[in-house]
């Protein structure tokens, strides 16, 4: 089946800087790529997703690459404020299949 | 208002008792998912729903039980075969399965003591 590794698992950075988290896959079926976000004691919300028939995909501060030769995908947050501090779950999934998820990255935004 | 919603927001039971938990969507979803999530383990898959009267396993389906009579209902039983239920679960829906996003439910504690 398959398995989705997620890193880092916590990432500190201040109030302005870009952060990285980075997912790998291990099925080359996968094609869809989402990433969510979780605010403490609140429900996963998606923030950006990518299908792979494109590289790159971005939304204002956020923008997420694939790489499906390496069968990896990284979420960039650009400009980073106090509110972005979340845990961040990557996911892999294709046509009628189950999503499995990472095991998170508890970024926080030091003002 | 469409979205997906799970009752209770807490629940506790005593050990050896079966406890069902309840997901109602109406967003007219095909696909329906629970997930299991424990302190920095991520989320990891109980059932799915593809279809109604459809389902099949996820990663972690011993103990728990689920069924789809209904598109909008996937209720999930936590039964006394379960070593360690006490945990928080989420339920999520999706158009279909594997290419579209998920929307998830606010999430039911469960406390076996």
């Amino acid at each position: 089946g398959e398995n989705v590794e997620q890193h880092p698992s916590t990432l500190s950075v201040q109030e302005g800087d870009s952060a990285v988290i980075k997912c790998t896959y291990s099925d080359s079926a996968s094609n869809y790529f989402p990433w969510y976000k979780q605010e403490l004691g609140k429900r996963p919300q998606l923030i950006i997703d990518i299908r792979s028939n494109v590289g790159e995909k971005k939304d204002q501060r956020i923008a997420v690459t694939l790489n499906k030769t390496a069968k990896h995908f990284s979420l960039h947050i650009t400009e980073t404020q106090p509110e972005d501090s979340a845990v961040y779950f990557c996911a892999a999934s294709k046509n009628a299949g189950k999503s499995t998820f990472g095991d998170g990255t508890t970024l926080t935004v030091k003002p | 208002d469409g979205g997906i919603t799970q009752s209770p927001k807490y629940l506790f039971r005593k050990e050896g008792q079966n406890v069902t938990l309840s997901c109602e969507q109406n967003l007219n979803h095909d696909a329906m998912y629970w997930y299991r999530q424990d302190p920095g383990q991520g989320l990891r898959l109980i059932y799915y729903s593809q279809i109604v009267n459809d389902f099949q396993k996820g990663d972690i389906a011993e103990g728990y039980s689920v069924s789809r009579e209904k598109k909008e209902s996937f209720p999930l039983t936590v039964t006394s075969a379960q070593k360690n239920p006490t945990a928080f679960y989420l339920c999520a829906s999706s158009i279909s399965a594997g290419n579209s996003p998920l929307h998830f439910g606010n999430g039911t504690r469960l406390t076996v003591t």
